[in-house]
């Protein structure tokens, strides 16, 4: 079975500061991971995605995110937090291996940047 | 190119009113998903077609709800009658292929239903 499980709800940091956001996840086959990230009254964006290739991942706007099979996380990272960051971020697993490709969200984290 | 386009974007309704959010996925993209948002919830999946097919509709919480994809690029979901717990935000979203393809949500329709 797939889970994903975003260990805070809620993360503040200051502006200029690093970022860190955890995501943990359970897959039955090899997994496909995402990011999204939502801004207010906005629809979900993709920040990034592992499917296969590199373990360290970058995305856009600075972010970028490890996969770690051995702790099976996938943990969300930027080395220097800006106001725009400020949203909800989500933490997606689906198989690559399931003929279904039924993704599984986490409940998410909202992230807050303190000027 | 145009994304996943969803409408309306708003829409309030009065409880027991029928209630169709319209989807057109991105052109070429053969995987369509509905997804619904609460506070109380997060998000989750309601029904997904591939290749205009229903796939999984186990999301699809009763019997007022009903999904169509009736083409390629179109798909509708109704609710009838609605009520008030089904104020939410309902996203649509696409994809290439179903294997761990990157999935693109439109804006939402924000629904409330007084």
């Amino acid at each position: 079975a797939q889970s994903v499980t975003q260990l805070d709800s809620h993360v503040s940091v200051s502006e200029g500061t690093p970022v860190l956001l955890r995501c943990n996840y359970s897959s039955s086959y090899s997994p496909s991971l995402f990011w999204y990230v939502q801004h207010p009254n906005k629809g979900l964006q993709l920040l990034l995605k592992y499917t296969s290739a590199a373990t360290l991942v970058k995305g856009i706007n600075g972010f970028e995110a490890e996969f770690k099979k051995s702790e099976t996380s996938f943990h969300l990272t930027k080395p220097s937090a800006h106001m725009s960051d400020a949203a909800e971020y989500f933490c997606v697993v689906t198989d690559r291996g399931s003929t279904l490709g039924r993704l599984y969200f986490g409940r998410g984290t909202q992230l807050t940047v303190w000027p | 190119d145009a994304g996943v386009i969803q409408s309306p974007r708003h829409e309030v309704t009065e409880m027991g009113q029928e209630v169709t959010l319209r989807c057109k996925p991105i052109s070429g993209h053969n995987s369509l998903f509905w997804y619904r948002q609460t506070m109380m919830r997060g998000l989750e999946l309601l029904i997904y077609f591939n290749n205009n097919v229903p796939i999984d509709d186990s999301g699809m919480p009763e019997d007022r709800f009903s999904a169509k994809m009736p083409n390629a690029s179109f798909s509708t979901l109704k609710i009838q009658p609605s009520e008030p717990r089904d104020s939410a935000v309902y996203f649509c979203a696409s994809s290439l292929g179903t294997h761990g393809n990157t999935i693109y949500f439109g804006e939402g329709s924000w629904l409330t239903v007084v």
